[in-house]
C-alpha cells in the first residue's frame, strides 16, 4: 500500500518548457489535491477533483492544468514554465469531503 | 474572504520546554484539522477537532477547539527532538480547506 506517489521527486526547467507532474493514489479516495508550497506561504490550493471526471480550480490555478485520469491519477501540467512557478509542489487525496489527506512526497521544481 | 493567522511564525525552545501553536479564524469554523510537516517531508495529518470546547489528546500533544469555534491551539508538553517541523491548521473553505501559514518549531537538545 503506497499511498500517494508523485514524480518526479526533482525537476529544472528553463522558462517556457512544459511539463507534467504525476500523482497516483492507491487508496481509493474520491478527492485529490494539487498545492504548490513557497517558503513563508504554507500550503496553496491550485486545483482539485472532488470525483473522478470533475476537476475545479483552487486559490492559485493560473498557469497550470490537470487532469483526472481514472480514479487513481490526477496529474498536474505546466504549459510554459515561468520562475515563478519555482516551488514544492504536493499532491493530496481525501476519501470524504471534508476528511483528513494524505499527501505525496512532494515534487521539488526550479524553474530558470 | 475568510482569513486564518496562525501564530507565532517561529519557536525555538529547549527540549523539555513545552509549546503552543494557535490557529484563529475570522469567521465560525464547521470544523479544523492539524498537519505536521517535518523538515524535508510532506504534512502528515494529525487530527481533526468538530466540536465546540473540543479537547484531544495524543501522547504529549494537546488539541483544543475554541467555544466559540474561531480558534483552536496546539500544545506539546515536555518537547522532544523528535518534536521538529512546522505543524499547520486547515479550515474548511472556499477552495476545499485553507491552510495556515504553519508555526516552525525548532527544538533546542
Amino acid at each position: 500500500n503506497a499511498g500517494v506517489t508523485q514524480t518526479p521527486k526533482f525537476q529544472v526547467l528553463k522558462t517556457g518548457q512544459s511539463m507534467t507532474l504525476q500523482c497516483a493514489q492507491d487508496m481509493n479516495h474520491n478527492s485529490m489535491y494539487w498545492y504548490r508550497q513557497d517558503p513563508g506561504m504554507g500550503l496553496r490550493l491550485i486545483y482539485y477533483s472532488a470525483s473522478e471526471g470533475t476537476t475545479d480550480k483552487g486559490e492559485v490555478p493560473n498557469g497550470y492544468n490537470v487532469s483526472r485520469l481514472n480514479k487513481r491519477e490526477f496529474s498536474l501540467r505546466l504549459e510554459s514554465a515561468a520562475p515563478s512557478q519555482t516551488s514544492v509542489y504536493f499532491c493530496a487525496s481525501s476519501g470524504d469531503r471534508g476528511g483528513e489527506q494524505y499527501f505525496g512526497p512532494g515534487t521539488r521544481l526550479t524553474v530558470t | 474572504g475568510q482569513q486564518v493567522m496562525q501564530i507565532p511564525q517561529y519557536q525555538h525552545v529547549q527540549e523539555g520546554e513545552d509549546f503552543t501553536t494557535y490557529c484563529n479564524s475570522s469567521t465560525t469554523l464547521s470544523n479544523i484539522q492539524w498537519y505536521k510537516q517535518r523538515p524535508g517531508g510532506h504534512p502528515v495529518f494529525l487530527i481533526q477537532l468538530v466540536k465546540s470546547g473540543e479537547v484531544k489528546k495524543q501522547k504529549r500533544l494537546t488539541f483544543q477547539f475554541g467555544e466559540a469555534k474561531k480558534n483552536s491551539s496546539l500544545h506539546i508538553t515536555a518537547t522532544q527532538t523528535t518534536d521538529v517541523g512546522t505543524y499547520f491548521c486547515a479550515v474548511p473553505g472556499t477552495y476545499k480547506y485553507i491552510f495556515g501559514t504553519g508555526t516552525r518549531l525548532k527544538v533546542l537538545a
